[in-house]
């Protein structure tokens, strides 16, 4: 596709329930990005992917989250045992290269998740 | 806590106005890069200026970087309506390349 795509694009989950969240990049991307926005902030970075490899998780809020990338295209963001503060939109986002090139990364649509 | 900060948190301004929104970040970085975002939308990449530019132009946009003072701004001018906007800063520092720290933002409105 032209772009990033996100799905669902909106995911109420009952506080317990574990969700997954899906990213399709730009195909050819090597990084990919997620990240969670709270309304009305900046988005804060979760995790970073660079083709399969997992190279930086330090944004994951607790261990309930977990984000793969088996094939180093498709990744997928799942979240066990949601809880309220789960509550916002989590986007993803690709670039062509990573590490410490200066590439621009683009953005999905985003996943808007809210916790009941 | 976020690495870049984007002042002022709001602005409005009337269109044809010109706009300027500065963003402060604290460590040494290896780039910094403006976005838009559209209420309920995606981020939309604008301009990406590296560390050793110290200004860059796109169409109506002009960004400017001083690393001696750890600041950036992004000036609109001719606003548009359709120039209001959540625009926000990233920074790719220098200690952990890869990974963009953005600021709150600061919410544009551009009154027709």
């Amino acid at each position: 596709g032209a772009g990033v795509s996100q799905s669902p694009r909106y995911k109420v989950a009952k506080r317990g329930q574990d969700v997954a969240l899906r990213c399709d990049p730009i195909s050819g991307h090597v990084s990919l990005f997620w990240y969670q926005q709270a309304l009305g902030q900046g988005p804060e970075f979760l995790t970073y992917f660079q083709n399969e490899a997992q190279l930086d998780k330090s944004g994951l809020p607790s261990d309930r989250f977990f984000a793969e990338r088996p094939e180093g295209s498709v990744s997928t963001l799942k979240i066990q045992r949601t809880q309220q503060e789960d509550s916002a939109v989590y986007l993803c986002a690709s670039s062509l290269g990573g590490g410490r090139s200066s590439y621009e990364q683009y953005f999905g649509p985003g996943t808007r998740l809210t916790v009941t | 806590s976020q690495q870049g900060e984007e002042d002022p948190q709001a602005l409005s301004i009337q269109e044809g106005e010109n706009a300027t929104m500065n963003c402060s970040y604290k460590t040494s970085i290896n780039n910094l890069q403006w976005y838009r975002q559209n209420s309920g939308r995606g981020l939309v990449h604008l301009i990406l200026i590296r560390s050793n530019e110290r200004e860059k132009h796109s169409g109506r946009l002009r960004v400017t970087l001083d690393t001696s003072k750890k600041s950036s701004s992004l000036l609109i001018t001719a606003s548009r309506a359709a120039d209001t906007a959540s625009y926000f800063c990233a920074t790719d520092a220098r200690t952990n390349a890869g990974k963009s720290t953005f600021g709150d933002g600061t919410t544009l409105t551009v009154k027709p």
